[in-house]
Parts: structure tokens; C-alpha cells; sequence
């Protein structure tokens, strides 16, 4: 069975802190790594789909690194602000499908 | 990318009915997904929804359980048969990826009560 572990499960922050998750996956039959953002009774926004080894990817205050080899992903948020509260879902792909984990809750207060 | 519009949003059902919940995307996709988040888990992939063949189910989902039709290439139904409030779930549907991001519904919220 393949399994995809995120932490923390969640966090609280300050407005303007920094702060960055974890995403482990199986490191064999790796296609991709892909990080969603999800805010509630909204779908799921894809913020990286990352697939060579060493990857690392950027945009605007959201950054992610990508190590296929030992299997994990960081995801690395700057200056957090209170929009960026939502849920970060890691998903693994080795086919066609994707095996998501449970996700980090970040909660960032003004 | 793809939009796909889900509905109903949310539900509340008895137990013992069913419901069948749609997704239209604004364009053509040749895979689609169905997904189920029960509370406190990951979101799972219950089967992949192909047009013009029968959708493959996922070990522990099944066909009478939760049947899916795909009549075109831009629509895709999901119906929770027989409901019990073990299927209180958040359900989601997704086009891709491919070689890209998946793109996905805004779920559908279901208590089963």
C-alpha cells in the first residue's frame, strides 16, 4: 500500500512568520509530486507539480523542494498572511491517479 | 486549466437513500476521477471514470455501491447508494493529471444521518 505522510497536521501562526510542511511519499515508481492548496467549500488549487529530483519551484511567497531519492517535499511559506489559511494537500503520482496525504492545516492570524 | 462545476454542494440525507452527484467540465477530458475524504483522512480515490467503458474501482469500493456513469467526455455522475453515516464524507471530482495538475470540483459535502 502506498502511503503519503504530511506534517505537521496542522499549524498556527503569526501574520509575516515563515513556515514550511513536510511531505514524504514512496520513493519507488515516482512520476510526481504535486502540492495542492484547498480552502473550504472551494476546490483545490494546484500550486506545484514537481518531478525531477532536486526541483525546487517558486511562486510569489510559496517556494518547494522536491528529493525523490530519500522521498520527501518541502513546502515553504514567507511572510505568511492571513489568506494563505487553508489546507496543503501533497499528492503522489505514479500512474495515472493521485495518492494524497491527509494534509497541513495553516492557520495565520493578523 | 479545466473548470468543473459540482453539485449539489452539500447534502443532508436519511439513511437508506441515495444520491447522485454531477460534474460538467467546461471542456473535454479523457480521464476523470471520483474522490472521498472521510473526516480526519486522506482524501482516497474511489474510481476512475472512463468515457464509453465501465469505471475502475479502487480495492474496497464497489460498483452497486457507488455506480458512475461518463456518458460524454465533459460530464461524469457519482451516486452513494443505500447510504449509510459511515458515507458522511466531503466527495470530489477531478479531471487529470496527465502530464499536468489535476484540476478538481468544489466537493460535495454529504451527512448521512
Amino acid at each position: 500500500i502506498l502511503n503519503v505522510e504530511q506534517s505537521p497536521q496542522s499549524l498556527h501562526v503569526q501574520e509575516g512568520d515563515s513556515t514550511n510542511f513536510t511531505c514524504s511519499f514512496p520513493s519507488s515508481n515516482f512520476y510526481a509530486l504535486h502540492w495542492y492548496r484547498w480552502e473550504t467549500a472551494k476546490s483545490p488549487e494546484a500550486l506545484f507539480v514537481m518531478t525531477l529530483n532536486g526541483d525546487e519551484k517558486k511562486k510569489g511567497r510559496i517556494s518547494a523542494t522536491l528529493n525523490t531519492k530519500e522521498g520527501y517535499s518541502y513546502l515553504y511559506i514567507k511572510g505568511s498572511q492571513p489568506e494563505d489559511s487553508a489546507t496543503y494537500l501533497c499528492a503522489f503520482q505514479a500512474g495515472t491517479a493521485l495518492i494524497f496525504g491527509k494534509g497541513t492545516t495553516l492557520s495565520v492570524s493578523s | 486549466s479545466a473548470v468543473i462545476s459540482q453539485k449539489p454542494s452539500r447534502d443532508i440525507c436519511q439513511r437508506g437513500t441515495s444520491l447522485t452527484i454531477q460534474c460538467q467540465v467546461d471542456s473535454q477530458v479523457t480521464m476523470m476521477f471520483w474522490y472521498r475524504q472521510q473526516p480526519g483522512q486522506s482524501l482516497t480515490l474511489i474510481a476512475t471514470a472512463n468515457q464509453g467503458s465501465e469505471a475502475t474501482y479502487e480495492s474496497g469500493f464497489v460498483i452497486d455501491k457507488f455506480p458512475i456513469s461518463r456518458p460524454n467526455l465533459t460530464f461524469s455522475t457519482l451516486t452513494v447508494s443505500n447510504m449509510s453515516p459511515e458515507d458522511s464524507s466531503i466527495y470530489l471530482c477531478s479531471g487529470g493529471p496527465m502530464n499536468t495538475e489535476a484540476f478538481f470540483g468544489q466537493g460535495t459535502r454529504l451527512t448521512v444521518v
